[in-house]
């Protein structure tokens, strides 16, 4: 049974750096294939792709984003981190991660609850 | 980078009456690596279709997708009326995988 979990804090001021962290079970991000990505939603609004990690350690960003992204992952904590520079209001979002694998659906067969952070001062 | 343009905007349907929904990309996408997800209020997004036109673990055979290249449908045969939600189609043939910017099925 896949399941994951995002965690992080609810607030951020401008300008600071949102640290997000991924906690999953069911599967390994080692496992040739698999993937996880963080998509997030502002209030209202679509959902926006952020950032992917490949088991092999294959890194894709949005290019809208890229500098401001880092995606990274730690095999024996069953985590993946995503940081996001230079925060601001516009950023106000439900992040979610989710699991993917190549080869199988290729899509997001799996996703996280998601955790609201908001950007004020 | 593939934009999806996703129509109508909202549809208002009874419960009981088919669903057409209409994805289009300003691409072909390779191989249809084309997906459909539906959101409900306050929840995380649930994958229906994958491959452009297979359905996911445990979802119901009224959903079916369609579509290839360019132009892409999710149908919903006979509404239910747990099936109001939003949905969104997204591209994961590469990178960016971008969504589209979802269409809302409510109740007429």
């Amino acid at each position: 049974q896949i399941t994951l979990k995002e965690s992080g804090p609810t607030l951020v001021k401008p300008t600071q750096t949102l640290t997000l962290t991924c906690t999953f079970s069911g599967f390994s991000v080692s496992t040739p294939g698999v993937g996880v990505g963080w998509i997030r939603q502002p209030p209202g609004k679509a959902l926006e792709w952020l950032a992917l990690i490949y088991w092999d350690d294959d890194k894709r960003y949005s290019p809208s984003l890229k500098s401001r992204l880092t995606i990274t992952k730690d095999t024996s904590k069953n985590q993946v981190v995503l940081t996001m520079t230079n925060m601001d209001s516009v950023d106000t979002a439900t992040y979610y991660c989710a699991h993917t694998i190549v080869g199988a659906t290729g899509a997001f067969d799996y996703w996280g609850q998601g955790t609201l952070v908001t950007v004020s001062s | 980078e593939i934009v999806l343009t996703q129509s109508p905007g909202t549809l208002s349907l009874s419960p009981g009456e088919r669903a057409t929904l209409s994805c289009r990309a300003s691409q072909s996408v390779p191989s249809s690596y084309l997906a459909w997800y539906q959101q409900k209020p306050g929840q995380a997004p649930r994958l229906l279709i994958y491959g452009a036109s297979s359905r996911a673990t445990g979802i119901p055979d009224r959903f079916s997708g369609s579509g290839s290249g360019t132009d892409f449908t999710l149908t919903i045969s006979r509404l239910e009326p747990e099936d109001f939600a939003v949905y969104y189609c997204q591209q994961y043939a590469g990178s960016p995988r971008t969504f589209g910017q979802g269409t809302k099925v409510e109740i007429k």
